[in-house]
């Protein structure tokens, strides 16, 4: 079974940091696409980030490009979100989410998601 | 940047009805469109792929439709587990997604 499990959201002020995890289990993690999606409270749903199997390539949006980089270790079936300067607008619902099969544009797998506030 | 405008934002429908919802793009995005279903405190759960492919296990009574900007999902004899938000996303390039439309049931 496909399992994802994110971990460290929490409160944080703006202009800090904050490194997010998601441990992925129930597949060959290396084979596939990662991502992150988010979702502003009450809000809609927000791609984030993209990363290749190896992590040699990264995708972003304009609005986190610069300030979010998504990496991956696969020996450890993990992926991760560094976000840099936080702003309020960044607080969300973080999900970890899977590529599709031939590591195509949906995402079938989606972990629970973590949450991260942005606030003083 | 592609904008996927997604209508109505919300609908009242009665179990057994028929409803549709639409998503249009403001450029041609082909058949590169996928549709999601969220239920309240639940990730999504991907529904349709291509526009039009059903994904693994999910109802027929479920249906896409559109090539180019406009497309639809489309839900037959609606069930009352169907209340949930409906999200589009272009599958190609930007990720985008539309902003949803919310389903409940009368």
């Amino acid at each position: 079974e496909v399992q994802l499990v994110e971990s460290g959201g929490g409160l944080v002020q703006p202009g800090r940091s904050l490194k997010l995890s998601c441990a992925a289990s129930g597949f060959t993690f290396s084979n596939y696409y990662m991502a992150w999606v988010r979702q502003a409270p009450k809000k809609g749903l927000e791609w984030v980030a993209t990363i290749s199997t190896s992590g040699s390539r990264t995708y972003y949006p304009d609005s986190v490009k610069g300030r979010f980089t998504i990496s991956r270790d696969n020996a450890k079936s993990s992926l991760y979100l560094q976000m840099n300067s936080l702003k309020s607008e960044d607080t969300a619902t973080y999900y970890c989410a899977r590529h599709s099969e031939l590591n195509l544009n949906w995402f079938a797998y989606w972990g629970q998601g973590t949450l991260v506030t942005v606030s003083s | 940047n592609i904008v996927m405008t997604q209508s109505p934002k919300s609908m009242s429908i009665s179990v057994g009805d028929r409803v549709t919802m639409n998503c249009k793009a403001s450029q041609n995005v082909y058949n590169n469109i996928a549709w999601y279903q969220q239920k309240p405190g639940q990730s999504p759960k991907l529904l349709i792929y291509y526009a039009s492919n059903r994904y693994n296990g999910v109802p027929d009574r479920f249906t896409g439709s559109g090539y180019g900007t406009d497309f639809t999902l489309t839900i037959n004899s609606v069930q009352a587990e169907d209340a949930a938000f409906y999200y589009c996303q272009r599958i190609y390039n930007s990720l985008t997604f539309g902003s949803g439309t919310k389903l409940e049931i009368k």
